[in-house]
């Protein structure tokens, strides 16, 4: 079964720490995706890659970076953790031709 | 700029009816596509349902269609013979087909199914 695997499912992290969020997908996928879900708000995207070492700004970066190193794994990273981005966090991958992503469970962070 | 409207922020329907769930969009591209997912209370987010902006007929997906009005800008999702597994969040959501696959989402719409 095709997977996109996020490490952690619930996070509490102090203010000011630095926080990585990982995300690893099977699927030899070229694209994968940082989202963070708010309620009534959606999903609005934080950064996206169609490659190893490629980034994109999506429509909140700031506040965020993000690592693609090797083409399955894609890092989030908060660099100085602050109360307003306690969320859900929903990495997901597509390859070229998917309709469609795959979504990782999901994280919960608490920051706090 | 694109963006996608949900204007139910919750919906009640009885085992076994109908529903719709409304999503409008806005964007001046044209080639795009249009998704639906469904996000139970787990947490993990499924895809549904695609409909491309070229496709002349609206997509089926088993108890799944996409009533899609492209000049109306308008995708709703209709679920025939609701089950109480349908009870969930549901995302209308659409991608720029032309370059890139970065997908927009709307705020939602949280779906009850009455026994």
């Amino acid at each position: 079964d095709v997977k996109v695997t996020q490490s952690s499912r619930y996070l509490v992290k102090r203010t000011g720490e630095k926080v990585f969020l990982e995300c690893v997908q099977d699927m030899d996928h070229e694209n994968m995706f940082w989202y963070r879900q708010d309620p009534g708000l959606g999903l609005r995207l934080i950064y996206f890659s169609y490659d190893v070492k490629m980034k994109e700004k999506g429509d909140i970066p700031e506040g965020y970076s993000v690592s693609r190193e090797k083409k399955e794994r894609f890092s989030l990273i908060l660099e100085s953790a602050s109360t307003n981005q306690t969320s859900m966090y929903l990495c997901a991958s597509s390859s070229l031709v998917d309709y469609g992503y795959t979504f990782g469970s999901g994280t919960r962070l608490t920051v706090v | 700029a694109q963006k996608i409207t949900q204007t139910q922020p919750g919906m009640f329907v009885q085992e076994k009816e109908a529903v719709t769930l409304d999503c409008t969009y806005d964007t001046s591209d044209q080639s795009y596509g249009l998704f639906w997912y469904k996000q139970p209370s787990s947490g993990e987010m499924i895809f549904l349902i695609y409909q491309g902006s070229y496709d002349e007929q609206n997509a089926t997906e088993g108890r799944y269609s996409l009533n899609f009005q492209k000049a109306r800008k308008s995708a709703n999702l209709v679920i025939s013979a609701s089950q109480l597994g349908d009870s969930a969040m549901y995302f209308c959501a659409m991608r720029d087909n032309t370059g890139g696959f970065k997908t927009i989402f709307g705020a939602g719409t949280r779906l009850f199914v009455k026994a």
